[in-house]
């Protein structure tokens, strides 16, 4: 199985910073990458597809990059509502895996 | 509004069974392939199986293969989860999410199971 490790775990950040979330994969997995934002209590919500497309509706705060095995996830000023935790996943096969997520707190 | 309501959870006894259900509006379900994601507490999103639009294909997590089967039903817009053999690693919230290019564009809120005597 495709493994999927996000740096870091956990990251502290004051609202308006750029913040930087970077995803790797054991081996390539072309552009087959999604990112989902999870709050406690509350259904995931997809951010990005194919690692750089802007799923309709999110702010264009958000952005995503990376092919083959390294990925990122860039909000550029933070807000309020976005302290969450946040995923990777990959679609290029099965199983499909999810990265162990990072969780963006308040500074 | 498309929409996805999860329904079946509870509490079982290490070894029981359960089946969770979706229901889905809001959108053409036969078109779409669907997906399981459960979440344990205090741990990050697990995917758990997938099902073609047409049933064709299925795939599970090697964690639950063999002891969970993926379902669906056109005709009532609904997809299921036939879990047996639970354990307590199985206690999470389970998710039904739509699959759409890959990604999982809409989530259902969520239904609890969990496994304990």
């Amino acid at each position: 199985a495709i493994q999927l490790t996000q740096s870091p775990s956990s990251l502290s950040a004051s609202v308006g910073d750029r913040v930087t979330i970077t995803c790797r994969a054991s081996q390539g997995i072309s552009s087959a990458l999604a990112w989902y934002q999870k709050k406690t209590g509350k259904a995931p919500k997809l951010l990005m597809y194919d690692a750089s497309r802007l799923e309709s509706g999110v702010p264009s705060r958000f952005s995503g990059s990376g092919s083959g095995t390294d990925f990122t996830l860039t909000i550029s000023s933070l807000q309020p509502e976005d302290f969450a935790t946040y995923y990777c996943q990959q679609f290029n096969n099965y199983p499909r895996t999810f990265g162990q997520g990072t969780k963006v707190e308040i500074k | 509004e498309v929409q996805l309501v999860e329904s079946g959870g509870g509490l079982v006894k290490p070894g029981g069974s359960l089946r969770l259900s979706c229901a889905a509006s809001g959108f053409t379900f036969s078109n779409y392939d669907m997906n399981w994601v459960r979440q344990a507490p205090g741990k990050g999103l697990e995917w758990v199986s997938f099902i073609s639009s047409s049933s064709s294909y299925i795939y599970y997590a090697d964690s639950v293969q063999g002891r969970f089967t993926i379902s669906r039903d056109s005709a009532k817009n609904s997809l299921y989860l036939q879990m047996n053999s639970l354990r307590a690693e199985d206690t999470a919230v389970y998710y039904c999410a739509r699959d759409w290019r890959g990604d999982l564009d809409v989530w259902g809120k969520g239904t609890t199971v969990t496994v304990s005597s």
